[in-house]
């Protein structure tokens, strides 16, 4: 069973779409982090949500929208695409990371805006 | 600039030999992830260390940590071609450990 998955791992689109992707874990970890992975392969904290309430927002613009509606999802919409958001978007999860917790991530989505 | 950032940036070496990766970071830290990414996919743990520990193994990985220098390295002993692939540091950003920061990465390529 995969640990973090997230759908769809592939996602072509064009400037002004809307687009989605979800986010699942079956680790029963508190917490869930969207992060971005631009093409020099630096990643970038988006979002951390721990039981469903948002921890971390890091000053990502409105157009990014996360949903969290029980533990075990984490979902992001982004409303109005541009060039700059192409990207391999990362989800991940962990337990406590203060007592210790690592991450576990999905295998990414690769964002194309064209 | 990076809370974390790893040197050197790419490495080519043989099978069987040794790789050596550093990772430099700028504030204090309750402990400090090494993570590995082969092409494609996610990130992997791979070993945490402690701020109160120097040292820790993990089969053929040791990672060393110096908190004065702030500073670890991140040894892999008799390499393989699958260890080919990107490595990380990451470190928390005293946010209670909601916001680890990654640095940007060490490229290994070992050949067989």
């Amino acid at each position: 069973d995969t640990a973090v998955s997230q759908t769809p791992k592939y996602l072509v689109t064009q400037m002004g779409n809307d687009k989605s992707i979800k986010c699942e874990q079956n680790l029963g970890h508190d917490t869930m982090y969207w992060y971005k992975q631009d093409s020099k392969k630096f990643l970038k904290i988006m979002f951390s949500y721990n039981n469903k309430e948002l921890i971390i927002n890091e000053t990502v613009p409105n157009r990014f929208s996360p949903k969290s509606p029980d533990k075990a999802h984490l979902n992001l919409h982004i409303n109005s695409l541009e060039l700059g958001d192409s990207a391999v978007y990362f989800c991940a999860s962990s337990q406590d990371r203060r007592t210790g917790g690592y991450y576990t991530f999905g295998s990414g989505t690769r964002l194309t805006v064209v | 600039s990076q809370q974390g950032e790893e040197d050197p940036q790419a490495l080519s070496i043989q099978e069987g030999e040794n790789a050596t990766m550093n990772c430099s970071y700028k504030t204090s830290i309750n402990n400090l992830q090494w993570y590995r990414q082969n092409s494609g996919r996610g990130l992997v743990h791979l070993i945490l260390i402690r701020s109160n520990e120097r040292e820790k193994h993990s089969g053929r990985l040791r990672v060393t940590l110096d908190t004065s220098k702030k500073s670890s390295s991140l040894l892999i002993t008799a390499s393989r071609a699958a260890d080919t692939a990107s490595y990380f540091c990451a470190t928390d950003a005293g946010t209670g450990g909601f916001k680890t920061i990654f640095g940007a990465g060490t490229r290994l390529f070992v050949k067989a």
